[in-house]
């Protein structure tokens, strides 16, 4: 069955701190990765996507993924959080070329000032 | 460009009552989702449509739940009879057409049932 799942549930860094969050996935055939943020008392937002070429991706707000094909991984990561990085992440995956998206249950990252 | 609307923001309801939610996606996106997110999970997808058109519904309980997008702009989403697992945020996303169009999200309403 199609699946994504982060492993890290909750996360508290301080302020500086190197951040890396997992997302697997379990999908058949050619995939879409995304992860979207949602700060507090906000909507969803797109951070990043991967469809094809580059496995390394660079997104809003000097976040990064890599997706790696053969781990089935595509983790999240910030060299330094910032205070304002304190926000829940979600992976979500989709078979390339459906409009159907499978998410994560989500990591909350608090980030100590 | 304005971004999705959803309406109301918070709602609470009795077991058994009945409830809407509405949204506006953003203009020009042919395609709409409504996703249910309990607390503690991930958004779970409940309908997609294609401008008027159900394109995945596979994960709606259509005993109690039924939606509409009639005009292939804004949609409906109601609950009828509710019931106390039901108490979540239901969001509203839209994407221009296309399997690898990011989506993009409502603020949700969050429903309680009493």
């Amino acid at each position: 069955a199609q699946s994504v799942s982060q492993h890290n549930h909750h996360v508290i860094l301080s302020e500086a701190a190197s951040l890396e969050l997992g997302c697997n996935y379990s999908y058949g055939g050619t995939v879409n990765l995304f992860w979207y943020v949602q700060y507090p008392g906000q909507h969803l937002q797109l951070l990043l996507k991967y469809f094809s070429g580059d496995p390394l991706v660079k997104g809003i707000k000097g976040f990064e993924a890599e997706f790696i094909k053969s781990k089935f991984s595509f983790n999240l990561r910030k060299p330094s959080v910032q205070w304002s990085d304190t926000a829940e992440y979600f992976c979500a995956a989709g078979s390339s070329g459906t409009y159907k998206y499978i998410f994560g249950t989500g990591t909350r990252l608090k980030v100590l000032a | 460009e304005a971004g999705v609307a959803q309406s109301p923001r918070y709602k609470i309801i009795e077991k058994r009552q009945s409830v809407a939610f509405w949204c506006n996606p953003i203009s020009g996106h042919a395609t709409l989702y409504w996703y249910q997110q309990i607390l503690g999970q991930g958004p779970k997808l409940l309908i997609q449509f294609q401008n008027n058109g159900v394109v995945d519904d596979s994960q709606l309980p259509k005993d109690r739940f039924s939606a509409e997008r009639l005009k292939g702009v804004d949609s409906t989403l109601k609950i009828q009879p509710a019931k106390l697992e039901d108490s979540a945020v239901y969001l509203c996303a839209s994407s221009v057409t296309g399997g690898n169009q990011p989506q993009h999200f409502g603020d949700g309403t969050r429903l309680s049932i009493l």
